[in-house]
């Protein structure tokens, strides 16, 4: 079993949909929970960052984390064209490496 | 958010030949700084960890001897790729971690460089 599990999707939406991605993991000492939004051909940015359990808001995205089911959201509302890539979630425990999920690709269609 | 810049962002060489990638954190310190590597379609692996000032880590399966690490100040990693072959084109991503609390810790990457070798 992976630590961490993501859906590779493809996920295709139509423009201004709300967008729900989803990981699972099963090391209980991750802290730390990245969102990372990846473009073709691009470095990885940082969407999202969380310490702990809760949520998290900036703009039009939302990051979940709960950890006693062990799993991790990323919400996007209104979601735009521009917003279509590869996302992947990354949590990590203090001091840690990152551990990738597969990455969910998502296409945005006007 | 912080800023890492990476140089070159791609680079064609021939077999043979030794190849310098340079990573650096714009705004912050990173005592840490890592070195990824990813195929197309795939997700993002790790080769090594780099801590300033001290030998790198690198995961199983990567030759020290040919991805040549060092991590000389708190702003600075490289990576050598040493008598590369065609088999080492990729792409290559670093990231600089930044910790300022036990509720901040996180990492910022580069926007990666395209190898080819010939």
């Amino acid at each position: 079993q992976k630590e961490v599990e993501q859906d590779p999707g493809p996920l295709s939406v139509p423009e201004g949909a709300i967008v729900s991605l989803n990981c699972t993991y099963s090391n209980s000492a991750f802290q730390y929970f990245m969102w990372y939004r990846q473009y073709s051909r691009k470095g990885p940015e940082l969407l999202m960052y969380t310490y702990s359990s809760g949520n998290k808001e900036d703009g039009r995205f939302t990051a979940q984390v709960d950890k006693s089911s062990k799993y991790i959201s990323l919400f996007i509302r209104d979601s735009q064209p521009s917003d279509s890539a590869t996302y992947l979630c990354a949590p990590h425990t203090s001091y840690g490496k990152l551990t990738f999920g597969q990455g969910t690709i998502l296409t945005v269609h006007p | 958010g912080a800023v890492v810049s990476q140089h070159p962002s791609w680079v064609i060489c021939k077999s043979g030949t030794s190849v310098k990638i340079e990573c650096r954190s714009l705004d912050f310190q990173a005592t840490t700084m890592f070195w990824y590597r990813q195929f197309p379609k795939q997700s993002l692996m790790l080769m090594a960890t780099s801590n300033e000032g001290s030998k790198a880590t690198y995961e199983q399966g990567v030759e020290k001897d040919k991805f040549l690490i060092n991590h000389a100040s708190l702003t600075l990693s490289t990576l050598t790729v040493t008598s590369a072959h065609p088999e080492d084109s990729s792409f290559y991503i670093c990231s600089a971690r930044e910790y300022s609390g036990r509720d901040t810790d996180t990492q910022y990457f580069g926007p990666g460089t395209r190898l080819t070798v010939l």
